[in-house]
């Protein structure tokens, strides 16, 4: 069975652009949520959508959103991109949107900013 | 304010031998821990968790220890073997309802064979 899956692996922008970073969770998993690591830190968390839902809000600002399609995929967009945007963003899936269940994370999309 | 603290940013251990790592948290809302390992370009993957309502669980080499009243916990491996050379993350949550856990800064394990 395929894993969770993000693309694109790694990413180049500017600042001020936008991205999309794109994440297909494992089959049959309706719970994603969206996790940003800094170079040195732990995952932070960002947020978590269950079946197509806001469940959970990290503290980002307002230029992060996100949505969760019908396919239970997802995408992450960040408008307005900062220096301090560069990280890993990390994907996970989980069966169901409760927190006890474990999640599984995908490999994640190294974004940098020049 | 870093709400979960793991304070040895590496650890080395020889193979067979036990490795303990340790996790501090301030909230004392937090009710549910989990272990992540991650490897160099994967993402993490789960390894064990603990509830606040027990002080200890385990799975095979993996037991996690938890100690409310100190706001610690621990996670023991053995026999340590040169695979589970990674680092390793604590995270909380406060909320089951979600997955808005509060990750460490994690430990690099290192198990030399």
């Amino acid at each position: 069975d395929a894993g969770v899956t993000q693309s694109p692996t790694h990413l180049i922008k500017t600042r001020g652009q936008q991205v999309t970073l794109r994440c297909s969770p494992i089959s049959g998993h309706k719970s994603v949520s969206w996790y940003q690591q800094v170079l040195g830190q732990g995952p932070q968390f960002i947020f978590q959508y269950y079946e197509k839902e806001e469940r959970g809000r990290g503290n980002f600002p307002d230029r992060f959103s996100a949505r969760q399609f019908p396919n239970y995929s997802s995408e992450l967009n960040v408008n307005a991109l900062l220096l301090g945007d560069s990280a890993l963003y990390l994907c996970a899936s989980s069966l169901a949107g409760q927190g006890l269940q474990p999640q599984h994370f995908g490999d994640g999309t190294r974004l940098s900013i020049l | 304010d870093q709400q979960v603290k793991q304070n040895s940013p590496s650890l080395s251990v020889q193979e067979g031998r036990i490795s303990i790592l340790n996790c501090d948290y301030t909230n004392s809302m937090f009710d549910y821990f989990l272990w992540y390992k991650k490897y160099p370009a994967e993402g993490p993957t789960f390894l064990i968790s603990i509830s606040s309502i027990k002080d200890k669980n385990e799975d095979g080499r993996f037991t996690v220890f938890l100690n409310k009243s100190a706001k610690h916990l621990s996670l023991h491996i053995v026999p340590s073997q040169p695979g589970d050379s990674a680092v390793y993350f604590c995270a909380a949550s406060a909320d089951s309802g979600t997955y808005k856990y509060i990750f460490g800064t994690g430990t690099r394990l290192k198990v030399l064979a």
